[in-house]
């Protein structure tokens, strides 16, 4: 079926470990998008990408690095996970920038003990 | 930068009643505004947008919401609220030109029967 796919659901690490969340589209959107979703604080935006092969930082990228090879991947990595980084992860994408609605994945639920 | 305030942060209504969930932004020349829905555990679905056109904005499930440029508000409305709306709102802007969406910190509708 059509849509994006956020994986794993639920994840439970150590700090100090890294992960990594997977996102994959079929649409053949051009922009996704990654968000992490904390009570108090929305949705803040981590990183975007445009096209394959370019990335962008959002509002809180420090200890997440993002890849994007193909337009349907865009992968997040904790390259060292903390505590803080706790919460649940939302990837999205759409056909282009701001003047058009994202699409929302199910989200990734990471506990970092 | 742009930013977004949604007023409250929750808002009992009883069932059947009409409820006003509010949204302001900070000034800008043009925007683009999009009200999100996300019921528990899953990712945010879209409710309505407004890109241009009409200030009456026309959504799913029986909601609507109303562009004021001149008071920079995007406030959603329904006028008779169902158990399933039970959800989480949130407000969200974008600036012409610009790839990202900003979202508010969300509202959370609780629907007393």
């Amino acid at each position: 079926d059509a849509g994006i796919t956020q994986s794993p659901r639920y994840k439970i690490t150590e700090t100090g470990r890294q992960v990594t969340l997977m996102c994959h589209q079929t649409w053949s959107h051009s922009y996704m998008f990654w968000y992490r979703q904390d009570l108090g604080h929305g949705l803040r935006l981590i990183y975007y990408s445009a096209a394959a092969d370019i990335t962008d930082k959002g509002e809180v990228p420090d200890g997440y690095v993002v890849s994007r090879s193909k337009t349907e991947n865009f992968p997040l990595t904790l390259e060292s996970a903390t505590r803080s980084q706790t919460s649940v992860y939302f990837c999205a994408s759409s056909e282009t920038g701001g003047n058009q609605p994202q699409h929302f994945g199910d989200g990734t639920r990471l506990s970092i003990l | 930068a742009q930013s977004v305030t949604q007023l409250d942060s929750q808002v009992p209504v009883f069932e059947e009643a009409p409820v006003e969930l509010r949204c302001n932004y900070s000034s800008s020349v043009s925007v683009y505004l999009f009200w999100y829905v996300q019921y528990p555990n899953q990712g945010l679905q879209l409710l309505l947008k407004y890109l241009s056109g009409s200030t009456l904005v026309k959504g799913i499930n029986g909601f609507e919401a109303e562009f004021n440029k001149s008071q920079t508000s995007f406030h959603l409305r329904k006028p008779s609220v169902h158990i399933s709306d039970t959800a989480e709102y949130f407000c969200a802007v974008s600036d012409q030109g610009d790839d990202k969406i900003i979202f508010g910190k969300g509202t959370r509708l609780h629907i007393l029967p």
